[in-house]
């Protein structure tokens, strides 16, 4: 599966959209974009997927840019809940033969009042 | 429906111990994996069962094993504890089928103390 890349760190003032980039230059062409988060402690949550067209849902947006090598989370509105860490994984899908999601470091999102 | 559900949520031991964890899916889901959290290396992947059967295995040693049953519930046994088996233990469960379908929706997690 494909490396993902994603900054350690972002603020975000409470209100404003929050945009989450991440790059993921090796990825191939059956490979989806996930973004999980991980509130401190608890278990991640799915926020969202893309193989190639831009996705929005009642959580945030996903942008992957034409090529594909990169995309941003997008949370439009971001709240105080909002902070955790988000993760940015590229999975390929490979039918029967396995499901696993390689977790890098993430980006520790704090959002402030 | 009902989300992933784990059992215990915390749980201490002694080196030396055994310990089983068990996880529930959501309902309909076939597939359960099972991530290791700890603060120095992350989320690691242990291993994934499809309809009873392990399909996918992490780089972990044969200490860590598992199992799925029938309702697709699984367990994970850890033997012969070390102290650097302390750590959160996440379930995940999907459809497991292709695609779309292998979405991961994770558990609370164990939190594990080995003392």
């Amino acid at each position: 599966d494909a490396k993902t890349t994603q900054p350690p760190s972002m603020d975000c003032a409470e209100g404003r959209a929050a945009n989450l980039p991440c790059n993921h230059s090796t990825i191939s062409g059956n490979e989806y974009v996930y973004w999980y988060r991980q509130i401190h402690s608890q278990g991640p949550q799915y926020i969202i997927h893309g193989l190639k067209n831009n996705e929005t849902n009642e959580m945030a947006s996903l942008i992957i840019t034409e090529d594909r090598k990169s995309s941003t989370l997008i949370l439009p509105h971001a709240t105080l809940r909002d902070t955790a860490v988000y993760y940015c994984i590229v999975r390929e899908s490979k039918g029967y033969t396995g499901n696993q999601f390689y977790f890098g470091t993430g980006t520790s999102l704090t959002v402030i009042p | 429906k009902a989300g992933v559900t784990q059992t215990p949520r915390y749980l201490i031991k002694t080196r030396g111990q055994q310990v089983t964890l068990s996880c529930s899916p959501i309902s309909g889901h076939r597939s359960v994996s099972w991530y290791q959290q700890t603060p120095g290396q992350g989320l690691q992947f242990l291993f994934e069962y499809f309809s009873e059967t392990q399909r996918n295995k992490g780089n972990f040693p044969g200490r860590f094993s598992g199992r799925q049953f029938s309702n697709s519930r699984s367990e994970m046994n850890v033997s012969t504890l070390e102290l650097g088996d302390s750590a959160l233990y996440l379930c995940a469960s999907s459809l497991g089928l292709a695609g779309d379908q292998e979405t991961q929706y994770f558990g609370p997690g164990t939190r594990l103390l080995v003392l």
